[in-house]
């Protein structure tokens, strides 16, 4: 059964620092991976996708990396900013590719 | 080209009646996706649909139930409302119908079961 955890579970940076969020999977053998953004009490917005083919993504000052073998995917935000303040989730397919497996979440909260 | 919608926002109930939730995905997509996310837990799966049919569902009892329309709208329904039950309920919605595509959801009902 695939589990995916988050580390850390809160974060807390002034406003500038560049961070790094993790994600971990039980089973490597995924498809795909995908991160979320979550404001307080709303959906999730799509930040990125990593196919298992590709060993990272980017999208304007996000990068995600993905390390199948060792189950393991990054976030990177660089530059950080006030309004990058939200829950950050990674999610993989299940075991048999089916639905979305999420991982409880990364809470940031970027100080100005 | 228009997101996932939902409605309603927000939906208050009591204990034992019953709740209708609506989904419309995005345009060309034929799979919907249910998730549950109550306070302080992760997000659940609760039911996925694809060309009108239920394909799976997660760990729920029957009591939440649903269905996908010619449109590939969905309405998710939970019977029987427990206090327990009080959660966002997210709808997602994909090209075709395996998670290896991209998920879009939408902003989500917030149910609470007075």
């Amino acid at each position: 059964k695939q589990e995916v955890t988050q580390i850390p579970a809160a974060l807390s940076v002034p406003e500038g620092e560049n961070l790094v969020l993790n994600c971990s999977f039980t089973d490597s053998a995924i498809y795909n991976l995908q991160w979320f953004r979550q404001d307080p009490g709303k959906g999730l917005t799509s930040l990125l996708l990593i196919q298992s083919s590709q060993r990272e993504q980017t999208s304007g000052r996000l990068n995600a990396s993905l390390d199948k073998s060792s189950g393991r995917s990054t976030l990177y935000i660089a530059a950080s900013q006030p309004g990058d303040s939200a829950t950050y989730l990674c999610a993989v397919p299940d075991n048999y590719g089916q639905n979305f497996v999420f991982g409880p979440g990364t809470r940031l909260s970027v100080l100005p | 080209e228009a997101g996932v919608t939902q409605s309603p926002t927000h939906l208050i109930k009591t204990r034992g009646q019953q709740a209708t939730l609506r989904c419309s995905p995005i345009s060309g997509h034929t799979s919907v996706y249910w998730y549950q996310q109550a306070l302080g837990l992760g997000l659940q799966f609760l039911l996925w649909y694809d060309e009108g049919e239920e394909r799976n569902r997660g760990n729920f009892p029957p009591r939440f139930s649903g269905r996908q329309f010619p449109n590939y709208s969905s309405e998710l329904n939970v019977n029987a409302l427990e206090l327990e039950d009080s959660a966002l309920y997210l709808c997602a919605s994909s090209r075709i119908g395996s998670s290896y595509n991209e998920q879009f959801f939408g902003p989500g009902t917030r149910l609470t079961v007075l």
